[in-house]
């Protein structure tokens, strides 16, 4: 069955500095893995995604992710953290059904962005 | 452009009562997913829909679940003699195509007291 795990349940960084927020996944098979971003109010959207082409993997507003196969992991990362950056995201593993994608959720990470 | 809809955006009803929650996927979008979301948790999925075709509703959490998409657009997710634990925020998501990326709506958050 395929799980993943969110290290941390918040996250707070200064704007400016770096953002680490840590996945590590569980899956039978090569994953397909996800990056959700969910803002107040708003729906989730698509950060970015590795269907095992690159193995780092850009996606919108500066953010990436590297998949390492041997650590099972799938960080998301920024080199710079903006103010409108402060979110709540959530690491995805997709579970390969015969008529689609079932999305597996982790728990879900809370940034926060301090001035 | 038009995203996922979802009505109402809120929902109070009292245990016992039946409740239902629409969801407007993007034009011409043929999966449809329905998602609870527990305060404090990830998305979990409940049911999908490829056109007016429910194929999987292995993550319904009882028989007062009920979800249907008639005419293969707009999906209602129906819930009978509602409970307190059942109080949680529900998504909707739909993709264009079969394994498509999935667009989520705002959600809807039921408060059952």
């Amino acid at each position: 069955a395929q799980s993943v795990t969110q290290l941390d349940s918040h996250v707070s960084v200064s704007e400016g500095t770096p953002v680490l927020l840590r996945c590590n996944y569980s899956s039978s098979y090569s994953p397909s893995l996800f990056w959700y971003v969910q803002h107040p109010n708003k729906g989730l959207q698509l950060l970015l995604k590795y269907t095992s082409a690159a193995t780092l993997v850009k996606g919108i507003n500066g953010f990436e992710a590297e998949f390492k196969k041997s650590e099972t992991s799938f960080h998301l990362t920024k080199p710079s953290a903006h103010m409108s950056d402060a979110a709540e995201y959530f690491c995805v593993v997709v579970y390969h059904m015969e008529y689609g994608n079932k999305l597996v959720f982790g728990a879900g990470t809370i940034l926060r962005v301090k001035s | 452009g038009a995203g996922v809809s979802q009505s109402p955006r809120y929902k109070v009803a009292k245990r016992g009562q039946d409740v239902a929650l629409r969801c407007d996927p993007i034009s011409g979008h043929v999966s449809l997913f329905w998602y609870q979301q527990a305060l404090g948790q990830g998305p979990e999925f409940l049911t999908y829909f490829q056109n007016e075709a429910q194929l999987d509703k292995s993550g319904l959490p009882s028989d007062r679940f009920f979800a249907e998409r008639p005419e293969g657009s707009v999906s209602t997710l129906k819930i009978q003699r509602t409970q307190k634990e059942d109080s949680a925020v529900y998504l909707c998501a739909s993709s264009y195509r079969q394994g498509g990326t999935q667009y989520f709506g705002p959600g809807t958050r039921l408060t059952v007291l």
